[in-house]
């Protein structure tokens, strides 16, 4: 199994301003994701995060909005940049296990 | 277009019966569905995973059937609890290696 600690797990921001969330995984793990759950709703893939490589992201969501760094095999970082209120959300990181995945706590954005 | 859904936003039952959840996804071809447990305010925690050659899988309480002829997964809890109400998420592998999820059914068990 493995265990995934983000941080921080609570801010509230304001308007036009960008946060950095962190992802520490305990073991290295190849591919790491980034999701995102706005509220009431499901989780919805961000983007796809190789050690090594440029992130892949899902349609819908761009890098200059949301930056990810994968300096190395247990960590990452997703950036919301230039946030609004739309913004608000939880944002979850996960990484794969045999045969699941594994999510991190989450980080609860409110941006005024 | 790709869809998964899961029946009704919330479903209420009593404590000792089985609480039956649906998930219906369109125009997939997942070669394995899973289910996830959510607390609020916790991340997504793994329950049971379905194979596409697999008719039902079961885990303690749980059982998990997936009709990859209907395009259908349905979810049992047996013996329900009131510590089994959360929301429960079906997840679809799409080829990506990152999962696509349902909507989530919320089920609360009452005393």
């Amino acid at each position: 199994s493995a265990v995934i600690s983000q941080k921080p797990s609570r801010d509230i921001c304001q308007r036009g301003t960008s946060l950095t969330i962190q992802c520490q995984v305990d073991s290295q793990v190849t591919m790491m994701f980034w999701y995102r759950q706005q509220p009431g709703q499901s989780l919805t893939l961000i983007a796809t995060a190789n050690q090594g490589s440029e992130a892949t992201y899902e349609s819908g969501f761009v890098i200059d909005k949301f930056p990810i760094s994968r300096p190395n095999l247990t960590f990452s970082t997703l950036t919301v940049s230039n946030m609004s209120p739309e913004d608000s959300s939880i944002y979850l990181c996960s990484v794969e296990g045999a045969d699941t995945q594994y999510f991190g706590p989450g980080t609860r954005l409110t941006v005024l | 277009s790709q869809k998964i859904e899961q029946n009704s936003e919330a479903l209420n039952i009593q404590e000792g019966k089985t609480a039956t959840l649906t998930c219906n996804y369109t125009n997939y071809s997942p070669a394995y569905l899973q289910w996830y447990r959510q607390d609020p305010g916790r991340g997504p925690v793994f329950l049971l995973l379905i194979r596409e050659n697999e008719k039902e899988k079961r885990k303690e309480r749980l059982k998990v059937t997936f009709d990859t002829t209907l395009k259908q997964s349905l979810f049992h809890i047996t013996a329900s609890q009131p510590a089994d109400s959360a929301t429960y998420l079906c997840a679809l592998d799409t080829g990506r290696r990152a999962l696509t999820f349902g909507s989530g059914t919320r089920l609360q068990v009452q005393p």
